[in-house]
């Protein structure tokens, strides 16, 4: 049973506009959770992260939302821009240094 | 500068031949994990290490083995018993009290 949820598989956006990607999880014990980026045949980078005490975290153009209630977390890429077109994973896990559930990752591409 | 190599980058296997995938580091971090990647399934744990001399199973461990003698080193034999082991292997490793995974570049195993 999947604990990460990414619904969407790919997701298309035109350059400099927002990009959304949406992740679901089940497990109420999770209490950090990341995004990582990743090109094909490399290995995914860490984007930003958030810890369950916090609704919000912000690092340049990224910005992380969760809503512990709803057990759902958000990344808004703002402006998106061409290098952005990867793969992102939501991630979580229980303890900080704990291993890591992935989700299926979503593909965004930035349209010219 | 410390980081995760993965060696080698492609790898081809005969069917019934047993195959080690290389992952060393030089971060000083204590745990360490295998991970696959295989298009629409996203990251699924095989194997993880903590300490020295300990591993775990994870989701998918059937047909792999692996041995962590080194702090630094925690190489992924992926047997003849793994039915279908085309994909993209990830290892990876977290400092204790870090923050999320940092990645090797990957192995790519193919069967022909």
């Amino acid at each position: 049973d999947q604990q990460v949820k990414q619904n969407s598989p790919s997701l298309s956006v035109q350059e400099g506009r927002i990009s959304i990607l949406n992740c679901d999880y089940t497990n109420s014990m999770f209490d950090y959770f990341l995004w990582y980026k990743k090109y094909p045949a490399e290995g995914p980078t860490f984007l930003i992260s958030i810890s369950s005490i916090k609704d919000k975290n912000e690092d340049g153009r990224f910005t992380v939302f969760l809503n512990k209630s709803a057990k759902h977390l958000s990344l808004h890429i703002v402006p998106s821009q061409p290098g952005d077109s990867a793969v992102y994973f939501c991630a979580a896990s229980a303890r900080r240094d704990d291993k890591i559930i992935f989700g299926k990752g979503t593909r965004l591409h930035i349209l010219p | 500068d410390g980081g995760i190599t993965q060696s080698p980058k492609y790898l081809f296997r005969k069917e019934g031949q047993n195959v080690t995938l290389s992952c060393e580091q030089n971060l000083n971090h204590d745990a360490m994990y295998w991970y696959r990647q295989d298009p629409g399934q996203g990251l699924r744990l095989i194997y993880y290490s903590q300490i020295v001399n300990d591993f775990q199973k994870g989701d998918i461990a059937e047909g792999y083995s692996v041995s962590r003698e080194k702090k630094e080193s925690f190489p992924l034999t992926v047997t003849s018993a793994q039915k279908n082991p085309t994909a993209f292997y990830l290892c990876a490793s977290i400092g204790t009290g870090l923050y999320g995974y940092t990645f090797g570049s990957g192995t790519r195993l193919t069967v022909v």
